[in-house]
């Protein structure tokens, strides 16, 4: 079965701690990228990757880091830099980067940061 | 700054009659445009598309409707099932210098679409 594994699916971690969200992805894509959703807001862009050891700031990148060693995978670090780290995040992936080209989500992870 | 933007934060509508989720947005250099339904504690999911070359695009029950002028879109689902219930994001993307889509999408807000028995 294709498609795209996120794990955990609920995170709970200490504030001041840095905590890795896993995206990975057996579709053969290209491109992969990380979004975060919070109540009453759409999906915001924080990173995004084309090609393998590539990737680019979305909107909101501050307090966050990514990488791109596996075409794969695409781990979003969430740092004790980010001042609002509680949200719904979301990794997708499409064939190559472009606006017609589907973007596959995976079911999210839920992290909670106290 | 909200680029796009879904006004309606929840809509109702009985089964078999029509649902209509509008979306705005503000940058004309926006030129592709999709829909996504999202159940909850699921990744959202594709569900129609249009370029803005075309005024509308048609896919089964789904009709997308691009009025480039006023900058607004608008899905029209006929006819509504129970089973279209789900949270629906408009998305953008926008045109590069070489005339080319981009894939870094600008999500609205999205509305709850709910479709009663």
């Amino acid at each position: 079965d294709g498609g795209i594994t996120q794990s955990p699916k609920y995170l709970f971690r200490k504030e001041g701690q840095n905590v890795t969200l896993s995206c990975e992805q057996n579709l053969n894509h290209d491109a992969m990228y990380w979004y975060r959703q919070d109540p009453g807001q759409g999906l915001r862009l924080i990173y995004y990757s084309q090609i393998v050891n590539d990737f680019q700031k979305g909107d909101i990148a501050e307090g966050y880091s990514v990488s791109r060693e596996k075409k794969e995978s695409f781990p979003l670090t969430v740092t004790s830099a980010q001042k609002n780290p509680t949200a719904f995040y979301l990794c997708a992936s499409s064939i190559v980067l472009g606006a017609s080209y589907e973007q596959y989500f995976g079911p999210g992870t839920r992290l909670t940061v106290t | 700054d909200q680029q796009v933007k879904q006004n309606s934060p929840s809509l109702s509508v009985q089964e078999g009659r029509i649902s209509i989720l509008n979306c705005d947005y503000t940058n004309s250099m926006f030129d592709y445009f999709l829909w996504y339904k999202k159940y909850p504690a699921e990744g959202p999911t594709f569900l129609i598309s249009i370029s803005s070359i075309k005024d509308k695009n048609e896919d089964g029950r789904f009709t997308v409707f691009l009025n480039k002028s006023a900058k607004h879109l608008s899905l029209h689902i006929v006819p509504s099932q129970p089973g279209d219930s789900a949270v629906y994001f408009c998305a953008a993307s926008p045109r590069l210098a070489g005339g080319t889509s981009y894939g870094k999408l600008t999500f609205g807000q999205g509305t709850i679409l709910t479709v009663h028995p």
